[in-house]
């Protein structure tokens, strides 16, 4: 989706490297997100955040920490990155107050090879 | 907290076949049941969903039906076409849980052509 831009698309690093990955949205949500993609393991939330003063650890938090920057801005960065940090990684966003349900908007996804 | 189970996890069908990709959920507060598509090296986009006071719910080719009782829920596609390969998510998710969803690992169909 064009309105949820992630960067970069592709970044190989090393281990022990610090990497930030960034999000943009125009889709003026309040709710953003960063999930991690295994094959065969899913969506997994990392972190998530409800408007710019509030951030939350998701299930799978340890090694990566966020900053929201603004509504629009939400980046995901890795520490000190190790190998089994790669993976592909989505930001999406949400609306609330639509109904009994919500749905995520995703971004295209960073491919991230930690050597 | 909520767990999604997905079943199967690979699914080969015949041009014109129909497929079903099944999802149990354990939280019985779960009451919001959505439906994502993901290609090929794009991000998963919703195609259909369902909420916890309907059964069964359509769009042309796509159907999706839920049994609170026995909480499973399911995706049907009928007439499946070479443009439908791709992977599918289930997830669940309910207010309590502020609307976060749950994911399943995935489907990954295959429609050959």
């Amino acid at each position: 989706d064009a309105d949820v831009t992630q960067t970069p698309r592709n970044r190989i690093t090393k281990t022990g490297k610090r990497i930030m990955l960034e999000c943009s949205q125009t889709k003026g949500h309040d709710r953003m997100y960063w999930y991690r993609q295994d094959p065969g393991l899913g969506l997994r939330l990392i972190y998530y955040s409800f408007d710019v003063k509030d951030i939350n650890k998701g299930e799978i938090s340890d090694g990566y920490s966020v900053s929201r920057q603004a509504q629009a801005k939400f980046s995901l960065s890795l520490e000190s990155a190790i190998p089994n940090q790669t993976a592909l990684y989505f930001c999406a966003t949400s609306d609330w107050g639509q109904g009994a349900g919500e749905t995520q908007y995703f971004g295209p996804g960073t491919r991230l090879l930690v050597l | 907290g909520e767990n999604v189970e997905q079943h199967p996890s690979t699914l080969s069908v015949q041009e014109g076949d129909s497929a079903v990709i099944k999802c149990t959920y354990s939280d019985s507060a779960s009451n919001y049941f959505p439906w994502y598509k993901q290609e090929l090296g794009k991000g998963p986009q919703l195609i259909i969903d369902i909420r916890s006071n309907v059964g069964e719910k359509k769009d042309q080719r796509i159907a999706v039906t839920l049994n609170k009782t026995a909480k499973h829920f399911s995706l049907h596609i009928t007439e499946t076409q070479p443009e439908d390969s791709a992977v599918y998510f289930c997830a669940a998710s309910s207010q309590g849980g502020s609307y976060i969803p749950t994911f399943g690992r995935g489907t990954s169909l295959i429609v050959h052509p």
